[in-house]
């Protein structure tokens, strides 16, 4: 079974509208951390931000945010006033455990941000 | 500082070869983590090395291995190769020291095989 789910493998945002990611995970462990990732057509993985189980806060960087809804197990990305410079892939991402250094990625939502 | 340091970034090699990739990570990082990413399977996590202990491996066959140096930098090694194995390499080194400390990823070596 899929531990990380994006469902939206494609989404088309207009610039400067606010964009929503979908992330949905699966674990039994009480100690957790989810990442997101942003990967240009250049390739490289670029880290965005990082939300932990325990946190009481959803976390925020800048123009990215993460709606984690713990009795959900969903941590959506947000951005908010989308640039043409967003469009990527995004991949959400998740480590189980406090020990465990095993960060397994779901298979990413492409993102298209029209001028 | 600098980045992951991924070498080479491009290989082709023939069914049946094997290949050596190498990643050099950032200064200090102790934990380099093996990724192979397909259009079809996403990223799959290979294996995960903290001071030249391997601590984790994904579920690839035996054919693909890997090592650390005393000095962190990595190498992967895939054997026989496969038209399948054909896929953009990540590596991605962390601290290692807290767990919430998020993977630096190099820029990848894409292998073709051929």
């Amino acid at each position: 079974a899929q531990k990380i789910t994006q469902t939206q493998p494609g989404m088309f945002v207009q610039e400067k509208e606010a964009v929503t990611l979908d992330c949905t995970y699966d674990t039994s462990d009480p100690s957790y951390g989810l990442f997101w990732y942003k990967q240009p057509s250049s390739g490289e993985m670029i880290f965005l931000i990082y939300q932990g189980s325990y946190d009481q806060q959803n976390a925020t960087e800048g123009r990215y945010s993460l709606n984690f809804q713990k009795a959900r197990k969903s941590a959506n990305l947000v951005i908010s006033a989308s640039q043409l410079g967003d469009s990527a892939m995004y991949f959400c991402a998740m480590r189980e455990g406090e020990r465990d250094d095993k960060i397994i990625f779901g298979k990413g939502t492409r993102l298209h941000i029209l001028p | 500082k600098a980045g992951v340091t991924q070498t080479p970034r491009y290989l082709i090699k023939t069914r049946g070869q094997q290949v050596t990739l190498s990643c050099s990570p950032i200064s200090g990082h102790r934990s380099v983590s093996w990724y192979q990413q397909t259009p079809g399977q996403g990223l799959q996590f290979l294996f995960e090395y903290f001071s030249e202990t391997q601590r984790n491996k994904g579920n690839f066959p035996g054919r693909f291995s890997g090592r650390q140096f005393s000095n962190s930098r990595s190498e992967m090694n895939v054997s026989t190769l496969e038209l399948g194995d054909s896929a953009l390499y990540l590596c991605a080194s962390r601290t290692g020291r807290t767990y919430n400390s998020p993977l630096h990823f190099g820029n990848g070596t894409r292998l073709t095989v051929t």
